[in-house]
Parts: C-alpha cells; sequence; structure tokens
C-alpha cells in the first residue's frame, strides 16, 4: 500500500521570500511522484513529476522538486514565490496501478 | 481542446433527493476518474474506469452512490437518496491509457455539492 503525508497544512510566506512544502511518502514498490496545484474555484492542474532518470525535477514557472529515495521524500521549492503562487498543493504518489495516492494537500499563502 | 467538462458546477439540493452529476472527459482519453474532495477527508478517488468499464470502484462510499460510463464521452455519478454528508466538491478527472499509468490525469473544474 501506499501512503502520502504532507507535513504542512498552510504555509503562509511573503512575495519573493523561498519556500519549501514538504511530501513524505511510504510504498513497497518504486512509485512515481507528483505534485498537483488547484487555485481556487478550479480543478488540480499537474505542476511537476518525477518517473525516472534526474531526481531533480522542474516546473515550467520556477518551481522544483527532489526526489529522494534514501528519505522518501519529494519536497517542492521554489527560490522566489508571487502572489499568483496562492494556491492549495497536492503530493501524490502512483505505483504500477495509475491511481493517484493524494496528501492532505498545503494551501500556500502568499503575502504582499 | 475544451478540457474535461462537468455539470452543474453547483448543486444545491434536500436530503433525500437524487443528485445526479455529469462529465465529459477530454476526446481521446480512455480512463475517467472521479473524485471526492472535503476538508476531512482529502481528496478520495470514487471510481476509476477504463475503455467505459468500471475497473475499480473500491472508493465508492456505499450504494447510495453509482457511476455509470455509457460511451467514451460521457460519465454519470449518481447519488440516492442523498444526504448532509455527501457534501463536496466532485471533480471528473480523464487521461489517455499511457498517461494514466503514469499518474497524469487532467481534472475538470469540479461540482460542489450542497446537501441540506
Amino acid at each position: 500500500a501506499q501512503s502520502v503525508t504532507q507535513l504542512d497544512s498552510q504555509v503562509p510566506v511573503f512575495e519573493e521570500a523561498p519556500v519549501e512544502l514538504r511530501c513524505n511518502y511510504s510504498s513497497s514498490v518504486s512509485v512515481y511522484l507528483f505534485w498537483y496545484v488547484q487555485y481556487p474555484n478550479q480543478g488540480l492542474q499537474l505542476l511537476l513529476k518525477y518517473l525516472s532518470g534526474s531526481t531533480l525535477v522542474e516546473s515550467i514557472n520556477g518551481f522544483e522538486a527532489e526526489f529522494n529515495k534514501s528519505q522518501t521524500s519529494f519536497h517542492l521549492r521554489k527560490p522566489s514565490v508571487h502572489i499568483s503562487d496562492t494556491a492549495e498543493y497536492f503530493c501524490a504518489v502512483t505505483g504500477n496501478t495509475g491511481k493517484l495516492i493524494f496528501g492532505q494537500g498545503t494551501t500556500l499563502q502568499v503575502k504582499p | 481542446d475544451a478540457g474535461v467538462i462537468q455539470s452543474p458546477r453547483h448543486e444545491v439540493t434536500e436530503m433525500g433527493q437524487e443528485v445526479t452529476l455529469r462529465c465529459k472527459p477530454i476526446s481521446g482519453h480512455n480512463s475517467l476518474f472521479w473524485y471526492r474532495q472535503t476538508m476531512m477527508r482529502g481528496l478520495e478517488l470514487l471510481i476509476y474506469f477504463n475503455n467505459n468499464v468500471p475497473i475499480d470502484d473500491s472508493g465508492m462510499p456505499e450504494d447510495r452512490f453509482s457511476a455509470k460510463m455509457p460511451n467514451a464521452s460521457f460519465s454519470t455519478l449518481k447519488i440516492q437518496p442523498s444526504e448532509p454528508r455527501d457534501s463536496a466538491v466532485y471533480f471528473c478527472a480523464s487521461s489517455p491509457d499511457w498517461l494514466a499509468y503514469y499518474g497524469e490525469q487532467y481534472f475538470g473544474p469540479g461540482t460542489r455539492l450542497t446537501v441540506t
């Protein structure tokens, strides 16, 4: 069985500050890892994913996440956040079934 | 591409009434997923179809919930009778097989259901 734990339910941060959203997973099989973002009143959108290869993956809007197998983590980082990054962020994992298992979500609140 | 389309966007109904939520997946996507999102339980997978066939319905909470996919371009999630604890946002997501295997899904905007 697989599970995902997002360690922070809310992360307040000032604009242009760096941010890290933490995600740990547990699985007995090899996994694929994802970060999805949900803007207010919208559905989820894929932000970035790790399938294989380089453990550092990046999104087009400046986010990056690093797969750390030994620590079973997939933390999301951005060196400088914008007001528009305010959203809920979900870490998710899937094995070889295609079923996504989501964490509880972290609300990123970017303040001016 | 119009993306995944869900209707209605908002639904308010009284306890005991039947509720039908609708989803049109992205054309060419043959995997379809229904999720429920609540504050208490987060995002839960209810049921998963592949090529219009239900593959995994282990997340369907009880017999009051049913889902169908009569063709590749339409799916429904029905609750009968509805109860206040069914209040949630219901998402539909779709994916082509080759992306579904790797967990990449495209979500609709959701239907916010309120049962009074």
